[in-house]
């Protein structure tokens, strides 16, 4: 039962253009989301997040855009560099039953082209 | 401005053996929260401590693993009998609050190969 899907296991985008990484999620319990960012051979580095009361956040070239409705959320990256090739994580986190969850997707391999 | 870490990055034992693994939380942190990332798989929370207290283990397999987080010193994750299976990289995470609507910080991770 994946609570919290990335349907795309990877993604490759030329340099310079946009990469946008997409997250699915089915519990509404969810309340705070989370992106995270993997190198080989690391821990995963938090790189941006967005609370529910918010549908859009920016933090330099990342963004996270959030569609409660459709129980969905994407991350933005422009314009890609070659420093952005890297796992990417997709995390929701909530109340689930008696405790608080943080759920992480499966993640998405981003490959950033030359 | 130490992030988390963790004790040893690599290790290797062979079936029938212990591992543990040590995870030092951030300065100011007393939560953590254990993974597990199997090849090609995505992160898989194994167990949420406080100091002294497991509060979550609801991923933790239910033999051979055990997770403590003592008043002093680094909370210890314990895998007794292992297998092949068990082979995996084991990443803890700390957060200052409890987990909801928290941000987690991550360690290195330990690499476990079981041969």
């Amino acid at each position: 039962d994946q609570q919290v899907k990335q349907n795309s296991p990877s993604l490759s985008v030329q340099e310079g253009r946009i990469s946008i990484l997409n997250c699915d999620y089915t519990n509404s319990m969810f309340d705070y989301f989370l992106w995270y960012k993997k190198y080989p051979a690391e821990g995963p580095t938090f790189l941006i997040s967005i609370s529910s009361i918010k549908d859009k956040n920016e933090d330099g070239r990342f963004t996270v855009f959030l569609n409660k409705s459709a129980k969905h959320l994407s991350l933005h990256i422009v314009p890609s560099q070659p420093g952005d090739s890297a796992v990417y994580f997709c995390a929701a986190s909530g109340r689930i039953g008696r405790d608080d969850k943080i759920i992480f997707g499966k993640g998405t391999r981003l490959h950033i082209l030359p | 401005n130490a992030g988390v870490m963790q004790n040893p990055r690599h290790l290797v034992r062979r079936r029938g053996q212990e591992a543990r693994l040590r995870c030092s939380p951030m300065k100011g942190h007393s939560h953590v929260y254990w993974y597990r990332q199997l090849p090609e798989e995505g992160l898989k929370f194994m167990v949420y401590l406080q100091k002294e207290n497991i509060i979550d283990e609801s991923g933790m397999p239910k033999e051979r693993f055990s997770a403590e987080f003592p008043k002093e010193g680094p909370s210890i994750l314990r895998i007794q009998q292992v297998v092949r299976g068990d082979s995996a990289a084991y990443f803890c995470a700390s957060s200052r609050l409890r987990q909801g609507g928290e941000t987690q910080y991550f360690g290195p991770g330990t690499r476990l190969l079981v041969l």
